[in-house]
């Protein structure tokens, strides 16, 4: 099964921006780009989503590399209520996994007063 | 809008005992998932319901687990002579159709004593 990579930590300041990166380079085509943030005793929020194109929404941005083997979630202004664990997953949007997410082990993002 | 709940919370079980966690989606919400995380790592997909169906149960780890979804909507995940290693919070999700953004639960956390 296809995974998903990303760095365990990161730390940044607040009003400052994260670049959260995220190596899928085994993704195949039909498969979407998820990210999702988990604060402690929650489940999962969703983020934003891509397949090939760059995204923007009020939370975040994503950018997605030409070969879709890597991306990066963009907090432009990073507050302390950003501070959460950041999932990257693949969705599969064909064959018999269809709908199923499959999530990296996360980065766990830690913001600075 | 009511969100995707899950009940109990919190569930703590002897070893060898019969569970049953349950999850009621956002109404209208056509796909159903489970997941299963552990301490410190990403949710890990269990099984996935279209309307009554389960279009995906491929993540099940063996045939002690099992979930229904009789009507549609409400679903239940159903672990049977319970192991140590099933500890772990126990993930629902839906979405409106499968292959979109999931809305996930709180989750029900599992202790096996």
């Amino acid at each position: 099964d296809a995974k998903t990579t990303q760095p365990n930590s990161m730390e940044s300041n607040e009003e400052e921006p994260v670049h959260l990166p995220c190596n899928h380079s085994t993704i195949s085509g039909t498969d979407y780009i998820h990210w999702y943030r988990q604060l402690p005793s929650q489940g999962p929020e969703y983020v934003i989503h891509g397949l090939t194109s760059n995204v923007n929404n009020r939370m975040a941005s994503l950018a997605i590399a030409e070969d879709r083997k890597s991306s990066t979630l963009i907090l432009h202004r990073a507050t302390l209520r950003d501070a959460a664990v950041y999932y990257c997953s693949r969705l599969n949007a064909g064959g018999t996994s269809y709908g199923k997410l499959t999530f990296g082990q996360g980065t766990i993002l830690t913001v600075h007063p | 809008g009511a969100g995707v709940s899950q009940t109990p919370s919190n569930k703590v079980t002897e070893k060898g005992k019969y569970v049953e966690l349950r999850c009621d989606p956002i109404s209208g919400h056509t796909a159903l998932y489970w997941y299963r995380q552990s301490l410190g790592q990403g949710p890990e997909f269990l099984i996935y319901f279209q309307g009554t169906g389960a279009a995906d149960d491929s993540g099940l780890p063996n045939d002690r687990f099992f979930a229904v979804r009789p009507e549609g909507s409400v679903s239940t995940l159903k672990i049977q002579r319970t192991e140590r290693g099933d500890s772990a919070v126990y993930l629902c999700a839906s979405s409106p159709v499968g292959a979109s953004r999931q809305f996930f639960g709180p989750g029900t956390r599992l202790t096996v004593l």
